[in-house]
Formats: structure tokens, C-alpha cells, sequence
């Protein structure tokens, strides 16, 4: 298995309260990815990052920041977690982009917001 | 939006039946993967099928890939228990001013009884 930790593995929180999942990689990969899943949606993705400080947003942004100030730990922020944002987080990580290549997954993170 | 979708949505068969699971998609691709997850867990890589290829093998599972019908089929032969999890396609696109891109669909929960 890729080594990519997710911590924590299960929170449950407040509306209205900030939250930071965390996602460290050992393959020294340049990509990560931060997804969310959901019943009816499939996987969609948050934001990505590109190398150190380089960051994007993805097609469920809204709400979410990222920060990536090592190249094995990739944070995703919720600033202020609405019950929406309720969800299982997978990050995961792909050594190339240009090649399309297949990305490693986490075990994922399952976020409860009451 | 998604691009995959998977159908169909669930299927049950007997321990030693074959499964097959199709995909459909909308817009052109530079590969795509098909990816299994286990209850709880995350996402691993099963087989990846480049555009210009029609079939690929990998043990007992076969990828077929027709790129004017935007649709692929995954088939697992001889299935056992351990079979048994969602599967998901994603396609995968890369484009100059986005990098590399994937999207996935809602998955087949496949269940195989002993």
C-alpha cells in the first residue's frame, strides 16, 4: 500500500466550528488531492496540489482551504463546518499528472458536523 | 459534473459466476481506470486503459474500452467472496491550462455470496 496517512480517522463536530484534516504522504510524490465522497455524487474533487505552496481549486471548493508547506503534508480546512460539509475526505496522490497516471488513496477521513 | 456513471448501480452473484460492470461517459479521454473500494477503506487502482487501446487484462479481470460508444466494461471472472465492494470507473483527461483530471462515477456495489 501507497503510504498515505489520513488523520483523524473520525471527527464529529459543531456547525460553525473550524476543522483540519490532515494527510501526510512517505512517497514523496508532487501531487495530492483532496476529495469528498458522498451517497448520489461519486467522488468530487475539493482542491489539489501541485508541488510545495502550489494549490487549485477543484469542483466542490466552496468552503474548503488547503495549504501545502511540505511535500508529505497536504491540510484541508474547513473555516467555519456546516452540516453539509458532512462527509467522508479521501486524499490522495499521483507521482505524474502529464501521464495520467492512477492515483493512491487514502482510508479517508468520516467528518460528522451537528 | 460527472462524467463516469456505472451501471449497474448494484449486482449480486454466486461465488465462481463472472461479473460485469459497465461505464459510460460524455466527453473524450486520455485513459480510463478502474478503481475497487472495500467497506470503510479507500480507493485502490485496479486496471488503467489508455484511449488507444480496446482490451486489457490484468488476472482475472478484463477491461474493454470502445471510445466511439464513450463506454467501458469491466469483467471479473471466477469471483469470490473477496470480491465483494464497490467498483468505480474515472476518466482521465489532461489539459494545458488544468493538469490532469479525474473523474469518477457513482460506482457498482458488487456483492458475491459464498
Amino acid at each position: 500500500d501507497a503510504g498515505i496517512t489520513q488523520s483523524p480517522r473520525h471527527k464529529v463536530t459543531e456547525t460553525g466550528t473550524p476543522v483540519t484534516l490532515r494527510c501526510h504522504q512517505t512517497e514523496n510524490h508532487r501531487y495530492m488531492y483532496w476529495y469528498r465522497q458522498d451517497p448520489g455524487h461519486g467522488l468530487r474533487l475539493i482542491h489539489y496540489s501541485y508541488g510545495v505552496k502550489d494549490t487549485d481549486k477543484g469542483e466542490v471548493s466552496d468552503g474548503y482551504s488547503v495549504s501545502r508547506s511540505k511535500t508529505e503534508d497536504f491540510l484541508l480546512t474547513l473555516e467555519s463546518a456546516t452540516s453539509s460539509q458532512t462527509s467522508v475526505y479521501f486524499c490522495a496522490i499521483s507521482e505524474s499528472e502529464i501521464l495520467c497516471q492512477p492515483q493512491h488513496f487514502g482510508d479517508g477521513t468520516r467528518l460528522s458536523i451537528l | 459534473s460527472q462524467q463516469g456513471e456505472e451501471d449497474p448501480q448494484a449486482l449480486s452473484i454466486q461465488e465462481g459466476e463472472n461479473a460485469t460492470m459497465n461505464c459510460s461517459y460524455k466527453t473524450s479521454i486520455n485513459n480510463l481506470q478502474w478503481y475497487r473500494q472495500n467497506s470503510g477503506r479507500g480507493l485502490v487502482h485496479l486496471i488503467l486503459i489508455r484511449s488507444n487501446e480496446r482490451e486489457k487484462h490484468s488476472g482475472r479481470l478484463r477491461v474493454t474500452l470502445d471510445t466511439s460508444k464513450k463506454s467501458s466494461s469491466l469483467l471479473i471472472t471466477a469471483s469470490r467472496a473477496a470480491d465483494t465492494a464497490s467498483y468505480f470507473c474515472a476518466t482521465a483527461l489532461f489539459m494545458e491550462t488544468s493538469g490532469s483530471r479525474l473523474t469518477f462515477g457513482e460506482g457498482t456495489q458488487l456483492t458475491v455470496n459464498p
